[in-house]
């Protein structure tokens, strides 16, 4: 089955500046990829997602990339921000629409 | 619109009884809906998937006897955790997907659960 690795699981930048997230999964047949962001005690949030049939797509300060022949993907915050501080979760979505979850990054943003 | 309840946002519950949450699509009609379990500084594990009018499919080492899921309409799951122990404190999250839509999952905002 699938399996979806993150990193960091903990990430500290200075704000303004930007931030990236790494995943890798291991199933080349899955072909939808979200993130989500979670603040403490509440529901994950999807930020942003893509498909296997697009190498990139922007969101304002957001981005994500995809390798479809590295299996990897990852996620860009641009000109972070104090708000930004949360725990984001990758995804990767097998044959049967099931998500399958990275373990998170603890993103922090120090002023 | 995709919007999900859950209620109650938290309950506590004595050891040895038994806890009901509920899920709801409130402007959609989720044809299957997902529950997770979440423990601190953890990321989501998914505990079983539920489709409308059939029995739930629940993940290796989920027990289907304690975690009872019901998913009777196209608006309404319902998780119901049995004879509850301190070691099932956590916080439940849900999810529904439309069939029109196969990929995105809206999420319900959780239930806190803590046995005592």
């Amino acid at each position: 089955g699938e399996n979806v690795e993150q990193h960091p699981s903990t990430l500290s930048v200075q704000e303004g500046d930007s931030a990236v997230i790494k995943c890798t999964y291991s199933d080349s047949a899955s072909n939808y990829f979200p993130w989500y962001k979670q603040e403490l005690g509440k529901r994950p949030q999807l930020i942003i997602d893509i498909r296997s049939n697009v190498g990139e797509k922007k969101d304002q300060r957001i981005a994500v990339t995809l390798n479809k022949t590295a299996k990897h993907f990852s996620l860009h915050i641009t000109e972070t921000q104090p708000e930004d501080s949360a725990v984001y979760f990758c995804a990767a979505s097998d044959s049967n629409y099931q998500l399958i979850w990275g373990a998170g990054t603890k993103l922090i943003i120090k002023p | 619109g995709a919007v999900v309840s859950q209620h109650p946002s938290w309950v506590i519950c004595k050891s040895g009884t038994s806890v009901k949450i509920e899920c709801r699509s409130l402007d959609f009609q989720a044809t299957t809906m997902f529950w997770y379990r979440q423990f601190p500084k953890q990321s989501l594990m998914l505990m079983a998937t539920s489709n409308e009018g059939s029995k739930a499919t629940y993940e290796q080492g989920v027990e289907k006897d304690k975690f009872l899921i019901n998913h009777a309409s196209l608006t309404l799951s319902t998780l119901t955790v049995t004879s509850a122990h301190p070691e099932d404190s956590s916080f439940y999250i849900c999810s529904a997907r439309n069939a029109g839509l196969p990929y995105e999952q809206y999420f319900g905002p959780g239930t806190r659960l803590t046995v005592t």
